[in-house]
């Protein structure tokens, strides 16, 4: 079975700091992988996701993730980091000939103005 | 247009009681999950339903757990006897189609059990 990792539990930055979240994955066939947001209050929304192509991928507001096949990550990033990122962040991706997403146990950033 | 909705948003009951918890998800969409948020962890599949197919309760952590969705849209989740264990946020989503997509998610219901 598929299974997500995300290191980083805990993430506290200063605004204008940069920003790496870590996501590995266990699935060596052909992947399609997910960053998902939740902001304090809110629904748990895409961020952006990587099917095939390029393996760097833009998403809004500001962040991209590159998809790096030899070290199974799917690294989330941003330049800047503002105050308003303060969320939740989970890396998903469905198992092998699975339809369901795994998700990893997700990452509190808490960026301080 | 309308997003996924959730009810009730907020549940206390007391163990051994029995709730349902209901999903309407967006107008169109074929899949449908049910997840589960404990303080902490990540999202716990529970089970997934895709149109008239038979659903996915490989992730039900018992069988006091269990999920039907009516006419391919309203999904209701009853959990039986509840136990303190219980206590999480309950996430529904759901996608367009049957293949690998983005999920689009509901606010969730908070169940709570004393």
């Amino acid at each position: 079975a598929q299974s997500v990792s995300q290191h980083n539990h805990h993430v506290i930055l200063s605004e204008a700091a940069s920003l790496e979240l870590g996501c590995n994955y266990s699935y060596g066939g052909t992947v399609n992988l997910f960053w998902y947001v939740q902001y304090p209050g809110q629904h748990l929304q895409l961020l952006l996701k990587y099917f095939s192509g390029d393996p760097l991928v833009k998403g809004i507001k500001g962040f991209e993730a590159e998809f790096i096949k030899s070290k199974f990550s799917f690294n989330l990033r941003k330049p800047s980091v503002q105050w308003s990122d303060t969320a939740e962040y989970f890396c998903a991706t469905p198992s092998g000939g699975s339809y369901i997403p795994t998700f990893g146990r997700g990452t509190s950033l808490i960026v301080h103005p | 247009g309308a997003g996924v909705s959730q009810s009730p948003s907020n549940k206390v009951t007391e163990k051994g009681k029995d709730v349902e918890l209901r999903c309407d998800p967006i107008s169109g969409h074929t899949a449908l999950y049910w997840y589960r948020q404990s303080l902490g962890q990540g999202l716990e599949f529970l089970i997934y339903f895709q149109g008239n197919s038979a659903p996915d309760k490989s992730g039900l952590p018992s069988d006091r757990f269990s999920a039907e969705r009516t006419g391919g849209s309203v999904s209701t989740l009853t959990i039986q006897r509840t136990q303190q264990e219980d206590s999480a946020v309950y996430l529904c989503a759901s996608s367009l189609t049957r293949s690998v997509d983005e999920q689009f998610f509901g606010p969730g219901t908070r169940l709570t059990v004393l």
